[in-house]
């Protein structure tokens, strides 16, 4: 089956630095990856998601980039606020365009990042 | 977006009793539902995956006589844990999908299960 691994576990950075914080798989066939912000006694929010026939993607403060031939992907978080403070998964899955598959998502442990103002 | 609710946000119950869990998507027909356990500071664990009007497909290890998963509808998915114990308190998490989201998965809010 699937692994992710995902690194750091714990992230510190001043407030309006970059944060980045990077996964890498085992299943080949994995075609989604999805990241996850987790607050404290809440559930996971989908931030942003990419797809293996992309390589990068940006939303706002956010993007993520996509390296299928070694397998790793890494979420990029510019100008960090302390609102971003939380935890952070990262998730894969193999999905098929034609509606099947389990779409069972395989997470990694988690980072947590805190932002200091 | 997608809103998946849970209720109830948390629950306290005694050992020995069951308690039911409701997880509903408010805005769209979830035809896939997953059930996932988290503990403090861990990584979500998928539990069990269900399929509207299907039996629920359970992961290794979770007991499906004590973890009761029905999807009879296409907004509603229950879990039920019966005779719960102290081992069983932990935060319980569903999630969604629908055919027509290519790979989206989202989430509840949680369940904070605490047994006394």
């Amino acid at each position: 089956g699937e692994n992710v691994e995902q690194h750091p576990s714990t992230l510190s950075v001043q407030e309006g630095d970059s944060a980045v914080i990077k996964c890498t798989y085992s299943d080949s066939a994995s075609n989604y990856f999805p990241w996850y912000k987790q607050e404290l006694g809440k559930g996971p929010q989908l931030i942003i998601d990419i797809r293996s026939n992309v390589g990068e993607k940006k939303d706002q403060r956010i993007a993520v980039t996509l390296n299928k031939t070694a397998k790793h992907f890494s979420l990029h978080i510019t100008e960090t606020q302390p609102e971003d403070s939380a935890v952070y998964f990262c998730a894969a899955t193999r999905a098929s365009y034609s509606g099947a598959g389990s779409y069972q998502l395989t997470f990694g442990k988690g980072t947590k990042l805190s932002v200091i103002p | 977006g997608a809103v998946v609710s849970q209720h109830p946000s948390w629950v306290i119950c005694k050992s020995g009793t069951s308690v039911k869990i409701e997880c509903r998507s408010l805005d769209f027909q979830a035809t896939t539902m997953f059930w996932y356990r988290q503990f403090p500071k861990q990584s979500l664990m998928l539990m069990a995956t269900s399929n509207e009007g299907s039996k629920a497909t359970y992961e290794q290890g979770v007991e499906k006589d004590k973890f009761l998963i029905n999807h009879a509808s296409l907004t509603l998915s229950t879990l039920t844990v019966t005779s719960a114990h102290p081992e069983d308190s932990s935060f319980y998490i569903c999630s969604a999908r629908w055919a027509g989201m290519r790979n989206e998965q989202y989430f509840g809010p949680g369940t904070r299960l605490t047994v006394t």
